[in-house]
């Protein structure tokens, strides 16, 4: 286990909805990324979060944005969804501390459906 | 655009043998890289990592070889067993002075199967 806990597991949402799914870290990981995970492709980079301010982010809408709180949780918002907004959503955690970063353990993800 | 790929979308394999999977990365500025292996349903899990000033570093079972020459990173398992079977990705990113840099990119993976 890499005690990074994501929910809800599954969700199916309409076209035009807005979804908020969550993740909870590893206890003192200040660092979180959320990845978009297509059907038969490597995960992408949506955006990361350190120290609860976002500083960095991939190629995807303003529509995606994101939190992320003092006690180790985040969260992922995804605004008027789309139908290829179908996808396994995963966040990695990691401690980001400029002389010993560590790897970055993934959740297991939310498969979300929009119809 | 640069692109981190991989040669083989599948590999199958006998129990017991060594596994070779390759991945071919464009950007030369990349000083770490990773191997990940993801299993169906899960998500990814660590196995190994390098950075840029090494070019070999083995862990159980697993070596990963990167040779920045031709920007080519290996993962290779000893005695595959039918655990390993999984979907393997690499993924290369720069490590900023300061924060984590977890902005990795993947390659689309290779599917390992391990046969009885």
């Amino acid at each position: 286990e890499t005690g990074v806990t994501q929910s809800p597991t599954h969700l199916i949402k309409t076209r035009g909805q807005q979804v908020t799914l969550r993740c909870s870290s590893q206890s003192g990981h200040n660092t979180v990324s959320w990845y978009q995970q297509a059907l038969g492709q490597g995960p992408q980079f949506i955006f990361q979060y350190y120290r609860e301010e976002e500083n960095g982010r991939g190629n995807f809408p303003p529509r995606f944005s994101g939190l992320q709180f003092p006690n180790y949780s985040s969260e992922l918002n995804v605004n008027a969804l789309e139908l290829d907004d179908s996808a396994l959503y995963l966040c990695a955690s990691s401690l980001g501390s400029g002389r010993e970063d560590t790897e970055a353990f993934f959740g297991q993800g939310t498969r979300l459906t929009v119809v | 655009g640069e692109s981190v790929g991989l040669h083989l979308p599948t590999l199958s394999v006998q129990e017991g043998d060594n596994s070779i999977i390759n991945c071919a990365y464009s950007n030369s500025a990349s000083d770490y890289f990773i191997w990940y292996k993801q299993e169906s349903g899960k998500g990814p899990q660590f196995i190994i990592d390098i950075r840029s000033n090494m070019d070999k570093r083995q862990g159980q079972r697993v070596t990963v070889l990167l040779n920045k020459t031709v920007k080519h990173l290996s993962l290779q398992i000893a005695a595959t067993q039918p655990g390993d079977s999984a979907v393997y990705f690499c993924a290369e990113t720069f490590r900023r002075s300061r924060y984590n840099n977890n902005d990795m990119r993947f390659g689309a993976g290779t599917r390992l199967t391990v046969k009885p």
